[in-house]
């Protein structure tokens, strides 16, 4: 059973920090991996999916690598900035019928 | 439409009572997903629709939620009698087909009084 882990929880950091999140899962035999961000009230943003031959994208101020054999992905945000406040959500296609989600890591960027 | 859309926004009920959630998917994608949030918690897949057809209903929780799709396009989620421990955001998201990039609506806010 496909599960997916994200650390840490919570983060907060200055602004103009750069930061890395952590999200790991168990079965290797993943599709894609899919970076979303939620802020409060507010539904679901995809920010970056990687293609489970693919080692990284890069969209703007973020950077999303896959290592798929050991189980891990990172979500790198250069520079950041009060409204990068958001959680951040690490999800895989577990088969082709679902999107399995980690927990989240909080993040909040103060001035 | 340009977005995936889901109404209510917000729906406030008693509890024992019938609700009905609505998602309008982006026009053309084929797979529809419902996944649940609890306050403070991770999201939960519900079911998923290839089509009008739901291959995967696993997720969902008991026989008093069931979930309909009519012309590869509107979804309705329906929960009977409702309870407490229902209350949630309710989240629809659609993609072009299986294993693609997946966009979510706003979601519905169920408050169960």
């Amino acid at each position: 059973k496909q599960e997916v882990t994200q650390i840490p929880a919570a983060l907060s950091v200055p602004e103009g920090e750069n930061l890395v999140l952590n999200c790991s899962f168990t079965d290797s035999a993943i599709y894609n991996l899919q970076w979303f961000r939620q802020d409060p009230g507010k539904g679901l943003t995809s920010l970056l999916l990687i293609q489970s031959s693919q080692r990284e994208q890069t969209s703007g101020r973020l950077n999303a690598s896959l290592d798929k054999s050991s189980g891990r992905s990172t979500l790198y945000i250069a520079a950041s900035q009060p409204g990068d406040s958001a959680t951040y959500l690490c999800a895989v296609w577990g088969g082709y019928n679902k999107l399995i989600f980690g927990a989240g890591t909080r993040l909040a960027v103060h001035p | 439409g340009a977005g995936v859309s889901q109404s209510p926004s917000n729906k406030v009920t008693e509890k024992g009572k019938d609700v009905e959630l609505r998602c309008d998917p982006i026009s053309g994608h084929t797979a529809l997903y419902w996944y649940r949030q609890r306050l403070g918690q991770g999201l939960e897949f519900l079911i998923y629709f290839q089509g009008n057809s739901a291959p995967d209903k696993s997720g969902l929780p008991s026989d008093r939620f069931s979930a309909e799709r009519t012309g590869e396009s509107v979804s309705t989620l329906t929960i009977q009698r409702t309870q407490q421990e229902d209350s949630a955001v309710y989240l629809c998201a659609s993609s072009m087909g299986q294993v693609e990039k997946l966009f979510f609506g706003s979601g519905t806010q169920l408050s169960v009084l």
